[in-house]
């Protein structure tokens, strides 16, 4: 069965610190994985995407890395700011013919403490 | 672009009551999805288009849930009869092709089946 797990479900830190997010998939067959921000109330907004054959993509202060052989991913969020407060989710695309599916994670809920 | 909008925002029916959800996708994708969030079960998508043909409606509950897209800038989720646990949070998102691109959601639709 394809899975998407995150890990911790929720994470709470001061203001400032470096802080990493992860990711794990059960089949190594993807087409890409994408890291999502949901604020309480809305909608999911797209951070960051990365085909299969990347290693890592970037934006300002995130970084997310894709590691296929072990299923795993990892969001690092640099100098974390109050905004950064959210629920994070990683999505990932899984080859399934001619419907792919993308299956999403439960997500980790932060809170960055001022 | 306005984004992907949704209608309405908040919904509130009864039991056995016609339920219908809408949604327009960004103008120039190719690819609307339908996803339902809960606490229980997270994110789960319940059916997509391509060009406005149905792909995937393989998540779709029961024969009491349907979806349309008459055309590339509407489509619509209905729910007959509802039940309370229908009651949860209904994205419409869009993208320019499936792989490649990233995926926009909307603001969602709270329902609560009383």
């Amino acid at each position: 069965k394809q899975e998407v797990t995150q890990i911790p479900a929720a994470l709470s830190v001061p203001e400032g610190e470096n802080l990493v997010l992860n990711c794990s998939f059960t089949d190594s067959a993807i087409y890409n994985l994408q890291w999502f921000r949901q604020d309480p109330g809305k909608g999911l907004t797209s951070l960051l995407l990365i085909q299969s054959s990347q290693r890592e993509q970037t934006s300002g202060r995130l970084n997310a890395s894709l590691d296929k052989s072990s299923g795993r991913s990892t969001l690092y969020i640099a100098a974390s700011q109050p905004g950064d407060s959210a629920t994070y989710l990683c999505a990932v695309l899984y080859y399934g013919g001619a419907t792919n599916k993308l299956i999403f994670g439960t997500g980790t809920l932060l809170a960055v403490q001022p | 672009d306005a984004g992907v909008i949704q209608s309405p925002r908040h919904e509130v029916t009864e039991m056995g009551q016609e339920v219908t959800l809408r949604c327009k996708p960004i103008s120039g994708h190719d690819y609307l999805f339908w996803y339902r969030q809960t606490m229980m079960r997270g994110l789960e998508l319940l059916i997509y288009f391509n060009n406005n043909v149905p792909i995937d409606d393989s998540g779709m509950p029961e024969d009491r849930f349907s979806a349309k897209m008459p055309n590339a800038s509407f489509s619509t989720l209905k729910i007959q009869p509802s039940e309370p646990r229908d009651s949860a949070v209904y994205f419409c998102a869009s993208s320019l092709g499936q792989g490649s691109q990233k995926l926009f959601f909307g603001s969602g639709t709270q329902l609560s089946v009383l």
